[in-house]
């Protein structure tokens, strides 16, 4: 069955540090994969999206993600954090057929001063 | 300028009090999800509509239901709240079912509150 696993449930990192989020797949094809915030309260934004192609991709506010296959993986860096990115961030995936979303479990990001 | 326009963004039921939470979009998109989200979890789709083509999650517990009137509008029914459906339900808009290639918009979300 397809699944999302975001292995790191909390992460804290210095403003101005650079930040990585693991996110790791599990589907037999290639998946469409996607990187969403949500700040509290609030509904989903999406940050970028992989479907095919170069397996970097840029997407808002400075957030790049990385696809590989060989590790099933799609994490999102960004170079330099800033306060207002302390949010929660989930991946997921969709199915080729129905494009129901698969989220991971998210993680909660807070950025320290 | 909105989107995804989802009220009310704070609603408080009671107990097996029949509730409805709407959903309107901007965007002329023909699909229309809902998801719960409970606390510190991830969002959970509940069903979707295709234009007017209803479609339920094998798992989504008949106490809730959907009406799409049209193209703009999409409402989520709660029959009988209990305690456990108190979460954020989300409401999300697609272009298509083109595959997955199609980006699902979000909106604010409603913060359900059962008493």
């Amino acid at each position: 069955a397809q699944s999302v696993t975001q292995p790191d449930i909390h992460i804290t990192v210095s403003e101005g540090a650079s930040l990585e989020l693991r996110c790791n797949y599990s589907y037999g094809a290639t998946p469409y994969l996607f990187w969403y915030v949500q700040s509290p309260g609030q509904g989903l934004q999406l940050l970028l999206k992989y479907f095919s192609g170069d397996t970097l991709v840029q997407g808002i506010k400075g957030f790049e993600a990385e696809f590989k296959r060989s590790q099933s993986s799609f994490n999102l860096r960004k170079p330099s954090v800033h306060w207002s990115d302390a949010a929660e961030y989930f991946c997921a995936s969709a199915s080729g057929n129905t494009g129901k979303l698969i989220f991971g479990q998210g993680t909660t990001l807070q950025v320290k001063p | 300028d909105a989107m995804v326009i989802q009220n009310p963004r704070y609603q408080v039921t009671q107990f097996g009090k029949p509730v409805t939470l709407s959903c309107s979009q901007t965007l002329n998109h023909n699909v229309m999800y809902w998801y719960q989200q409970k606390s510190s979890q991830a969002p959970k789709l509940l069903f979707h509509y295709y234009d007017k083509d209803f479609n339920n999650e094998a798992d989504t517990p008949d106490n809730f239901q959907s009406r799409r009137p049209n193209t703009s509008f999409c409402f989520l029914d709660i029959r009988s709240p209990g305690l456990g459906d108190a979460a954020m339900y989300l409401c999300a808009t697609s272009r298509d079912l083109a595959g997955a290639k199609d980006t699902q918009y979000f909106g604010p979300g409603t913060r359900l509150t059962v008493l």
